[in-house]
């Protein structure tokens, strides 16, 4: 299994501004995947990152407005850039073991945009 | 239109009786699917796969898939006050395929 910690557990910002939320795995993961989840609704992909590579953008997820960084095997970092209130949702990072597909969540990123 | 479409969107069970949640797949590539559980304000996780028509027990909960229907349901017998949360259906084009696409879920509440 995989153990996934994100930082912060909940943030408050004000339109326009960015914001930055971390995702650190217990062991070494090839992808760090992206949720986004409104309020007990469906879980969005928004993208998927690998160590040293562009993430992948599904669609309606941009990079210039959800940059995402993997620098190693074990740390993905999603930034959330010119926040508008439509972005208030639970960010979640997720990601499996090669010998398994299912998939481990963090705890998610409860975002409010006023 | 939504490729996973779940059913009830909220069910009350009484304690120890049975809970039963469907699932259907409008595309028919997507035929891998997975159980997720979600408390509140806590991450999905995963309860059980069903990747081949019938039956698969895991304890207390029982899937079964249907491919030629792409319909499968899961049913948690014996409920608990603990099974209370909201749960989703994810399917899959194939196996190797990461890019599960979820429904938009079953609140179940057992109630004591």
């Amino acid at each position: 299994s995989v153990l996934l910690y994100q930082k912060p557990n909940r943030d408050i910002c004000q339109s326009g501004t960015s914001l930055k939320i971390q995702c650190v795995a217990d062991s070494q993961v090839v992808s760090m995947f992206w949720y986004q989840q409104f309020q007990e609704q469906s879980l969005m992909l928004m993208a998927t990152a690998n160590e040293g590579s562009e993430a992948t953008y599904e669609s309606g997820f941009t990079k210039d407005k959800f940059p995402i960084s993997r620098p190693n095997l074990t740390f993905s970092t999603l930034t959330v850039n010119n926040a508008r209130p439509g972005d208030s949702s639970i960010y979640f990072c997720s990601s499996k073991t090669i010998s398994n597909e299912r998939l481990f969540f963090g705890h998610g990123t409860k975002l409010s945009v006023l | 239109q939504q490729k996973v479409q779940q059913s009830p969107e909220s069910l009350s069970v009484p304690e120890g009786g049975m809970a039963s949640l469907n699932c259907t797949s409008s595309d028919r590539n997507f035929q891998y699917f997975w159980w997720y559980r979600q408390h509140s304000g806590e991450g999905p996780k995963a309860l059980m796969s069903i990747f081949s028509d019938g039956d698969k027990k895991e304890g207390r909960f029982t899937a079964h898939l249907n491919k030629a229907s792409l319909h499968v349901s899961l049913h948690i017998r014996d409920s608990q006050p603990s099974d209370s949360a909201l749960y989703f259906c994810a399917a899959s084009s194939n196996t190797g395929n990461y890019k599960y696409v979820f429904g938009a879920g079953t609140r179940l509440k057992v109630i004591a």
